[in-house]
């Protein structure tokens, strides 16, 4: 089965406004760590952000936060403010338990920016 | 800090031929993942070391495949001999190698790796 899941096809998104990228997991241990990851058409791949399983709150990194509902197992990441630099392939990313660093990637969501 | 290192970016290589790709991690880190990147695979984990030992090698596809950590900041993938089906690519990337759901993994820039 899947673990993560991004099935949302190619968006575009005008400048200045905010784009959500749904993710949905699957997972049976209470102990676990999300992230999100960039990729632009350059190749490499970005950190952008990390939400734990335990986390009381919402993460957040300058215009990249995190909508983490728990109980429905989504992990959506909300870019405010778009810029044209953040057209890229965005991907999510799950560690499981404890002592385990595999990361389980999702297929990826395509977001283009457009002025 | 400079981040993880990998050499060479690009690589064109004839099918037979031995590919050697190479990747410094971050000075610190003890963790080192390989990935392979395809449009019909998408990023699949290959083999990963921790403290250089390997820890799970369950995704490298064949015996034509190795990877070795000689020290504590190096390692290599090799592919001998080389094929068609193993152009794609290939991303390093390391993390504090702590254990704990916290621990992020940082990619190199990728090789990109084409044979013919």
């Amino acid at each position: 089965a899947q673990k993560i899941t991004q099935t949302q096809p190619g968006m575009f998104v005008q400048e200045k406004e905010a784009v959500t990228l749904d993710c949905t997991y699957d997972t049976s241990d209470p102990s676990y760590g999300l992230f999100w990851y960039k990729q632009p058409s350059s190749g490499e791949m970005i950190f952008l952000i990390y939400q734990g399983s335990y986390d009381q709150q919402n993460a957040t990194e300058g215009r990249y936060s995190l909508n983490f509902q728990k109980a429905r197992k989504s992990a959506n990441l909300v870019i405010s403010a778009s810029q044209l630099g953040d057209s890229a392939m965005y991907f999510c990313a799950m560690r499981e338990g404890y002592g385990n660093n595999r990361l389980a990637f999702g297929k990826g969501n395509q977001v283009v920016v457009i002025p | 800090d400079a981040g993880v290192i990998q050499s060479p970016r690009h690589e064109v290589t004839e099918m037979g031929q031995e590919v050697t790709l190479r990747c410094k991690l971050i000075s610190g880190h003890n963790s080192l993942f390989w990935y392979r990147q395809t449009m019909m695979r998408g990023l699949e984990l290959l083999i990963y070391f921790n403290n250089n030992v390997p820890i799970d090698d369950s995704g490298m596809p064949e015996d034509r495949f190795s990877a070795k950590m000689p020290n504590a900041s190096f390692s290599t993938l090799k592919i001998q001999p080389s094929e068609p089906r193993d152009s794609a690519v290939y991303f390093c990337a390391s993390s504090l190698g702590i254990g704990d759901n916290t621990d992020t993994q940082y990619f190199g820039p990728g090789t990109r790796l084409t044979v013919l």
